[in-house]
This record gives C-alpha cells, structure tokens and sequence, in this order.
C-alpha cells in the first residue's frame, strides 16, 4: 500500500525536550516537506528537501531540524529551543520539486507541550 | 510576500445549491493555482490545479488575473462535498496555503 505514514498519530514533549517526528514514503518521491499547521491558519513550510542529503529551510525553521539520509525518510525534530511547538505537523512529498507537481500529504502528528 | 486570503471560514449551504468559495492572492510572479482539500478523517489531498483546466467532482477555478482571485465554484453542491478547502498559490516548495474554508452541505 502506498503512501506516507506519520508517526507518532500524538506526541507531547516536555519542557527543554527535544522531540522527532517520523515521516516515511514509499512512493519513489524526491522532494519531501514538512508544514506547520496551527488552528485558524494555513500550512506553514518549516523545511523541504528536493534531493537526499540535502534540504532547505522554509518559512518557519527556528527552533527545527530535519535530515534526509535516505530517500524515504524525512524526520523533523523539534528542539528545546522551538518556544511554541504545540501543533499539528503535517509531512509531504512530491516526485519532484517542481511548480505544477501535486502534494502527497501524510495523516499528521499532534504535538503538544506537557 | 505572499499572501492568500480566503475570507470564509465557513460556508454552509443547501444540498443542490451552488457554491463559490473564494480565494485572493498577492504573489510575485505568476503562480501556479491549487485547490486541496480534506474530508472528514481523511488526508488533505489535491482537488485540483489551475494548469490542468480540469473539473473535478464538478467542480471548477476560473483563474481572474485581474483580480488575483481563484474562486472554487460548483453549481449543484453535494453532500459529500462536505469538508475543508485550502488553496493554494503558488508551486514547490513556494506553495502558500490559505487559512481555508470549511464548506458545510446541509440537507
């Protein structure tokens, strides 16, 4: 069965703890991405990645880290020093990181802060 | 910046009525135009995307460049168009979603 797979579905971290999110596809995609989503307000793209070993912050990076060691695999960690990381955490991919190509979405992570 | 608007939170209508969900953007450049959407307990998925010219579950996006505006619109809704739409300006990683609007099909 294709596609991503989130995990875990709930996180809660406590204070000055870091935390990491898996995002895993088996769709053969190229570039990979991970939004942000707060209540009443669109995605915000915290990183992407086009290629492996290579990624490339977005809007929101402070306070994030990922790392893309192999092609399925594109885990987020959020660090002690992200002040407000409670929120749902949404990971995607597309054959490539082109202008027309379709977002994959995976089926989300809540994060919440103890 | 880029910037999207879409001015509805929430949109209810009569099943068989028609529906227009609006979407303004201010983006450099000339986007690519998306509309996603996520059904109740499903994933957020593409509905569809302006390049394509296509209409999906009947529903279509007239591109107005004028007015920078993308609206959704189908003439006849549905119940099971029940859901969340986002669109989307832009393509690749410079995707900017919307706050969206929760379109809620009434009988």
């Amino acid at each position: 069965d294709g596609g991503i797979t989130q995990s875990p579905k709930y996180l809660f971290r406590k204070e000055g703890q870091n935390v990491t999110l898996s995002c895993e596809q088996n769709l053969n995609h190229d570039a990979m991405y991970w939004y942000r989503q707060d209540p009443g307000q669109g995605l915000r793209l915290i990183y992407y990645s086009q290629i492996v070993n290579d990624f490339q912050k977005g809007d929101i990076a402070e306070g994030y880290s990922v790392s893309r060691e192999k092609k399925e695999s594109f885990p987020l960690t959020v660090t002690s020093a992200q002040k407000n990381p409670t929120a749902f955490y949404l990971c995607a991919s597309s054959i490539q990181d082109r202008v027309n190509e379709k977002l994959f979405f995976g089926s989300g992570t809540q994060l919440s802060v103890l | 910046a880029q910037r999207v608007t879409q001015p509805e939170k929430l949109l209810s209508v009569f099943k068989g009525a028609p529906v227009e969900l609006k979407c303004n953007y201010s983006y450099s450049g000339s986007p690519e135009l998306f509309w996603y959407v996520q059904y109740s307990r499903q994933r957020l998925q593409l509905l569809l995307r302006h390049i394509s010219r296509e209409s999906i579950k009947g529903f279509t996006a007239d591109l107005n460049k004028g007015e920078t505006s993308f609206h959704l619109k189908k003439p006849f809704a549905q119940e099971e168009d029940s859901a969340m739409y986002y669109c989307a300006p832009g393509g690749g990683n410079k995707l900017t979603f919307g706050t969206g609007t929760q379109l809620k099909v009434e009988l």
